[in-house]
C-alpha cells in the first residue's frame, strides 16, 4: 500500500513569492491533514478536510495561505507571498479509523526555505 | 485545551542501553496518547498508541509505553537501545478523534 505521497521535497524561493505544496494521502482516507513543523518543535496542524470539507482551519493564516481539497481526494496547500518566517517543514497526513481512534500516517513533507 | 510536556530535548545513550523518554500530558478528561518517530527528512511514523484498556502499550522496534494516570505519564522505554533507533520522537495527546497536539519532541542519540 502506497504512503501519503508530497511533492515537492524541498523548495527555495525568494520572499514574496508564491509557492503551492501538493499531498495525495493514502488510498480511502477520507481525513487529511495540514502541518506545520518548524526547526526543533513538534507537528502544528494548519487545517483538517474531511473528505472536501475544511472542518478545522483555525489555525491556518489566511491572509496569505490557502488550501483545498477537490473531489476529497489530493490537496494544495498555497502561499502568497510567502515570507522569511515560512521556512519549514510542511507536512501532509492522512488517517483512517483503527479501533476507538482515528490513526495519522504522515507524508515524508515538503521543507521550504524562503531567501 | 490538552498539551503534552517532554522532559529533555535531547537524550544520548549507549548501545545496548535502557532507552527512556520521558512525556507528561495535560487533560482535563482520559486522552488517547501516541508516541511517533521521526527520521531525519521523513515524516513522522508511528510507534505505539494508548486509547483504552491495558495501559502497558507495545510498540514497533521493540518499544513500549506505560499510561499512568496518576502521574499524567506516558513515557516511552525500549531495554537495549540500537544504533538504528537514533532519530526525533514525539509525543501526543489527543482527546477527540481528530484533535492531536504533538509536544516538542526530544532528539535520541545512540553511542557505540
Amino acid at each position: 500500500e502506497a504512503g501519503v505521497v508530497q511533492s515537492p521535497r524541498y523548495k527555495i524561493i525568494e520572499k514574496k513569492q508564491p509557492v503551492a505544496f501538493w499531498c495525495n494521502p493514502i488510498s480511502g482516507h477520507n481525513t487529511l491533514y495540514w502541518y506545520l513543523q518548524n526547526l526543533g518543535q513538534g507537528p502544528e496542524l494548519l487545517i483538517r478536510y474531511e473528505n472536501e470539507e475544511a472542518v478545522d482551519d483555525s489555525q491556518l493564516p489566511k491572509d496569505r495561505f490557502s488550501a483545498e481539497r477537490l473531489k476529497g481526494v489530493d490537496s494544495t496547500l498555497k502561499i502568497q507571498p510567502a515570507e522569511l518566517g515560512d521556512s519549514a517543514v510542511y507536512l501532509c497526513a492522512s488517517s483512517s479509523r483503527e479501533g476507538s481512534t482515528d490513526t495519522q500516517y504522515f507524508g515524508p513533507g515538503t521543507r521550504l526555505t524562503v531567501l | 485545551a490538552q498539551s503534552v510536556t517532554q522532559l529533555g530535548s535531547h537524550v544520548s545513550v549507549s548501545e545496548g542501553a535502557l532507552v527512556l523518554l520521558r512525556c507528561n500530558y495535560s487533560s482535563s478528561v482520559p486522552p488517547y496518547l501516541f508516541w511517533y518517530v521521526q527520521y531525519p527528512n521523513q515524516g513522522l511514523q508511528l510507534l505505539l498508541k494508548y486509547t483504552t484498556g491495558a495501559t502497558l502499550v507495545k510498540g514497533i522496534n521493540g518499544f513500549e509505553a506505560e499510561f499512568k494516570k496518576s502521574e499524567t505519564s506516558f513515557h516511552l522505554t525500549k531495554p537495549s537501545a540500537h544504533m538504528s533507533d537514533a532519530a526525533e520522537y514525539f509525543c501526543a495527546v489527543s482527546l477527540t478523534l481528530n484533535d492531536m497536539r504533538f509536544g516538542a519532541g526530544t532528539r535520541l542519540t545512540v553511542k557505540p
